[in-house]
């Protein structure tokens, strides 16, 4: 099956810097990959998605890029506010299940 | 807008206890899902229903089980639990399952400890 790998396991930054998180996958039929944020006390909740014929998609502060032939994707977030801290999970998909990577805690400073 | 709603929300057992979770949608979804997410390791796929009437096994099945009551309600089984079943269990459903770009939709979690 997939394996996804996430780094960092966590992540601390200052208020309005940038903030990345990468994953890489291992099964090049992997062709959709979403990341989901789980604040505390809560269920993961998908905030951005991207699929395997495109490079890069962005929604406001946060963008993921995709590189197919390095089979890794990353989640950018530009101006860290303080309730973007949370835990970030990516995954890929294909053969009709998910595989999450192991999750990264993001701690915005004010 | 409910969503999926998982329930308990905590629960302690000693080991050899048995216990159902229990979870319900209400998009109209057709496929649910059971996840239990371990410090480090993301979250595993237990078991997972395509739709009314069908379960698979996920990665991780063994030492449960599960029913797909009707189109809302999907329950994972613990028949004799054991202190490697400590975990957050997370009940999830998405439209359909394996559609290119499919999202899921999660429960807020269930947190049991085995003694």
């Amino acid at each position: 099956g997939e394996n996804v790998e996430q780094h960092p396991s966590t992540l601390s930054v200052q208020e309005g810097d940038s903030a990345v998180i990468k994953c890489t996958y291992s099964d090049s039929a992997s062709n959709y990959f979403p990341w989901y944020k789980q604040e505390l006390g809560k269920g993961p909740q998908l905030i951005i998605d991207i699929r395997s014929n495109v490079g890069e998609k962005k929604d406001q502060r946060i963008a993921v890029t995709l590189n197919k032939t390095a089979k890794h994707f990353s989640l950018h977030i530009t101006e860290t506010q303080p309730e973007d801290s949370a835990v970030y999970f990516c995954a890929g998909h294909n053969f009709n299940k998910f595989y999450f990577g192991s999750g990264t805690k993001l701690n915005v400073k004010p | 807008n409910a969503g999926v709603t998982q329930t308990p929300k905590f629960q302690v057992l000693k080991t050899g206890q048995s216990m159902t979770l229990q979870c319900a949608q209400d998009m109209n979804h057709n496929s649910m899902y059971w996840y239990r997410q371990d410090p480090g390791m993301g979250l595993r796929l237990i078991y997972y229903s395509a739709s009314e009437g069908t379960t698979d096994k996920g990665e991780v099945p063994n030492g449960y089980n599960v029913s797909r009551l009707n189109k809302r309600e999907f329950s994972l089984r613990l028949e004799s639990a054991a202190p490697s079943q400590t975990s957050v269990y997370f009940c999830a459903s998405s439209e359909t399952l394996g559609g290119l770009g499919e999202k899921l939709f999660f429960g807020s979690g269930t947190q049991l400890s085995v003694l």
